[in-house]
């Protein structure tokens, strides 16, 4: 029972190129949502899904994208990576709306030089 | 909009002792879902405790307890008889039940066990 699983783990990034974080879950959950941690900020939703084919912005949506072409998929694009994205970031699924427990990946330490 | 207030960024206790890490959240909402994460260095964030705002019992999962007091908007939680195995960074967190579920997070108490 893999959960949600995330990749790279870390990462290292120059200013200006792009990259993919992939999140993948394998409980057929309908949520995913995307979250940044910074020191002393705590997590903020970057992007959410409510299922295959509908994203919408969270609090922080500067400066990426998301897509969630099937169920299982939710990754995150940072087309042009800047220092302010230098951070932790999780990945999250509930199983639906009534369900309350989000289950998150292990999360990927980003750093942007 | 909602948000999360954890005034104690740091906190420490002596091994078997119990500790109290504070939370105050601010909504306009009378039902909605509180939690407590538990982030180890290990980075995962571990679901430990979670209160649904209708209930007015407060929740309890074996050493930890919560003290919900819905009118006040505080959500406190208690660990009893600490164990080294605590020690990690505690975030409270808010959810809706008004359109897609999202968290709001506080900014995190890391807690300290002293042996």
């Amino acid at each position: 029972n893999a959960g949600v699983t995330q990749t790279p783990k870390f990462q290292v990034l120059k200013t200006g190129q792009s990259m993919t974080l992939q999140c993948a879950q394998d409980m057929n959950h309908e949520y995913m949502s995307w979250y940044r941690q910074d020191p002393g900020m705590g997590l903020r939703l970057i992007h959410y899904s409510v299922g295959a084919g509908i994203t919408d912005q969270g609090e922080v949506p500067n400066g990426y994208n998301v897509s969630r072409s099937t169920t299982e998929d939710f990754p995150l694009r940072l087309l042009s990576a800047a220092p302010s994205q230098t951070s932790v970031y999780f990945c999250a699924s509930n199983r639906d709306r009534v369900n309350t427990e989000a289950f998150f990946g292990q999360g990927t330490r980003l750093t942007v030089v | 909009a909602q948000t999360v207030t954890q005034s104690q960024p740091e906190m420490s206790v002596q091994e078997a002792e119990t500790v109290t890490l504070s939370c105050t959240y601010d909504t306009s909402e009378s039902d909605y879902y509180l939690f407590w994460y538990k982030q180890p260095p290990s980075r995962q964030m571990i679901l430990v405790i979670r209160q649904e705002a209708y209930k007015q019992q407060n929740a309890t999962e074996n050493r930890f307890s919560v003290n919900f007091q819905k009118a006040a908007k505080s959500f406190s939680l208690k660990i009893s008889d600490s164990q080294l195995g605590d020690a990690a960074m505690y975030f409270c967190a808010y959810r809706t039940l008004q359109g897609a579920q999202k968290l709001v997070f506080g900014q995190g108490t890391r807690l300290t066990i002293n042996p």
